[in-house]
């Protein structure tokens, strides 16, 4: 069965202290890779794309990398609204554009 | 501008009754979907419509019936509801083809409240 699975479920840190959070996935044939952050009472909201092993994305902060079976968002000395759940999701070859999500890693960034 | 928009924001209702939420998009999409985010935040697709046309359908229980009356509108509604139903729905919309059709956006949310 496909699966994604994001570490930790939630992480701590303190205002500029970077870190990185973990997607792995165990699907067969992978189309793409994505990231979404998720606000409190708010949907979630597009952040990258990752199609091939060894593709790295980047905005701002944040740092999206890609291997053959997982991919970590890099947090470069994160503040505090950066704070928020962030959602990874796949896409797999067979199908239409249905996603499948992890369970999100909720960050919350102290002052 | 909103790109993707839901209505009601809160709903809370009764079990046994029947209720609808409302999406629309304005961002020219052609594939609109409706996602559960249950109490874990786990958040997964029921539905997925294209140009009008159901093309995805995943288990869930009859009750459930969305309805596309053009490209930018998407309503779900709820026969009979019970407990289990409580969740936020999301809908979410997207391109129909291409590298970009995967990348999905969303509404704010419907969260339904059934006592």
């Amino acid at each position: 069965e496909d699966q994604v699975t994001q570490s930790p479920e939630a992480l701590r840190l303190q205002e500029g202290e970077s870190s990185s959070l973990n997607c792995s996935y165990t699907v067969s044939g992978l189309r793409g890779l994505f990231w979404y952050r998720q606000d409190p009472g708010k949907g979630p909201e597009f952040l990258f794309t990752l199609y091939s092993a060894g593709e790295e994305k980047e905005k701002e902060r944040l740092k999206a990398t890609l291997t053959k079976k997982e991919s970590f968002l890099h947090i470069t000395a994160p503040k505090p609204e950066d704070s928020a759940t962030y959602l990874c999701a796949v896409a797999l070859n067979s199908g239409y554009s249905t996603l499948t999500f992890g369970k999100g890693t909720m960050l919350l960034v102290s002052p | 501008d909103t790109a993707v928009s839901q209505t009601p924001k809160y709903l809370v209702t009764q079990m046994g009754n029947d209720k609808s939420i409302k999406c629309e998009q304005n961002l020219g999409h052609d594939t609109m979907y409706w996602y559960k985010q249950d109490s874990k935040k786990f958040l997964k697709i029921m539905f997925s419509y294209n140009n009008k046309e159901l093309i995805i359908n995943e288990t869930v229980p009859n009750r459930f019936s969305p309805k596309s009356p053009d490209k930018a509108h998407l309503n779900l509604h709820i026969n009979s509801l019970e407990l289990g139903d409580s969740a936020v729905y999301f809908c979410a919309s997207s391109r129909l083809a291409g590298v970009r059709s995967y990348e999905q956006y969303f509404g704010p949310g419907t969260r339904l409240t059934v006592t």
